[in-house]
């Protein structure tokens, strides 16, 4: 059975610094990977998607990598903004079987960014 | 464009009560699903769809139901609401099963079983 790790539960940090949000899994028979972020009492907002073939996907501050074979990604999030400050989930889609094309997500990284 | 629409937006209930949960997307996807959303959790996958007339359950089915008549609703029903089901529960889509990479989800619905 899949299973979908987020480590920290928690991070705070000041301003302006760089940082990394980790994601792990059990099974790499994925068909992608996605992270969302959610801020307080809203939906899920899709920040990076990175096919199974893909090492990294980019956009703006944000960098994502994907290392199907050990079965961990990283978000990095470059010159915090206290704008940044939510929950960021990490989510797997199921390659093969019965649960195919289902999201597996992780508990999420809640992220507070101080001014 | 709506995309995936919820309705309600917030709910109480009393224990013992039933309610559905409607979900509706206009973008004639095949796939749709729901999950749900507790304090310090991630989403948990209730009940999916691969189109009308197909669904499937998830993690957490119990004491829930769905069903599929049409491509474009998928309403999820609660049968005798209980506190434990007091949740944030989310719809979304997705164009097949095992195409399309862009999932939709909606606004959420906010449960509140009392």
């Amino acid at each position: 059975k899949q299973e979908v790790t987020q480590i920290p539960a928690a991070l705070s940090v000041p301003e302006g610094e760089n940082l990394v949000l980790n994601c792990s899994f059990t099974d790499s028979a994925i068909y992608n990977l996605q992270w969302f972020r959610q801020d307080p009492g809203k939906g899920l907002t899709s920040l990076l998607l990175i096919q199974s073939s893909q090492r990294e996907q980019t956009s703006g501050r944000l960098n994502a990598s994907l290392d199907k074979s050990s079965g961990r990604s990283t978000l990095y999030i470059a010159a915090s903004q206290p704008g940044d400050s939510a929950t960021y989930l990490c989510a797997v889609r199921v390659e093969y079987g019965g649960s195919q094309g289902n999201l597996i997500f992780g508990k999420g990284t809640k992220l507070s960014v101080k001014p | 464009n709506a995309g995936v629409t919820q309705t309600p937006k917030f709910q109480v209930l009393k224990t013992g009560q039933s309610m559905t949960l409607q979900c509706a997307q206009d973008m004639n996807h095949e796939y749709m699903s729901w999950y749900r959303q507790d304090p310090g959790m991630g989403l948990r996958l209730i009940h999916y769809s691969v189109g009308a007339g197909i669904t499937d359950q998830g993690e957490v089915p119990n004491g829930y139901n769905v069903s599929r008549s049409t491509t474009e609703d998928f309403p999820l029903r609660l049968l005798s609401a209980a506190p434990s089901q007091t949740s944030v529960y989310f719809c979304a889509s997705r164009r097949t099963r095992t195409s399309g990479n862009t999932i939709y989800f909606g606004e959420g619905s906010w449960l509140t079983v009392v």
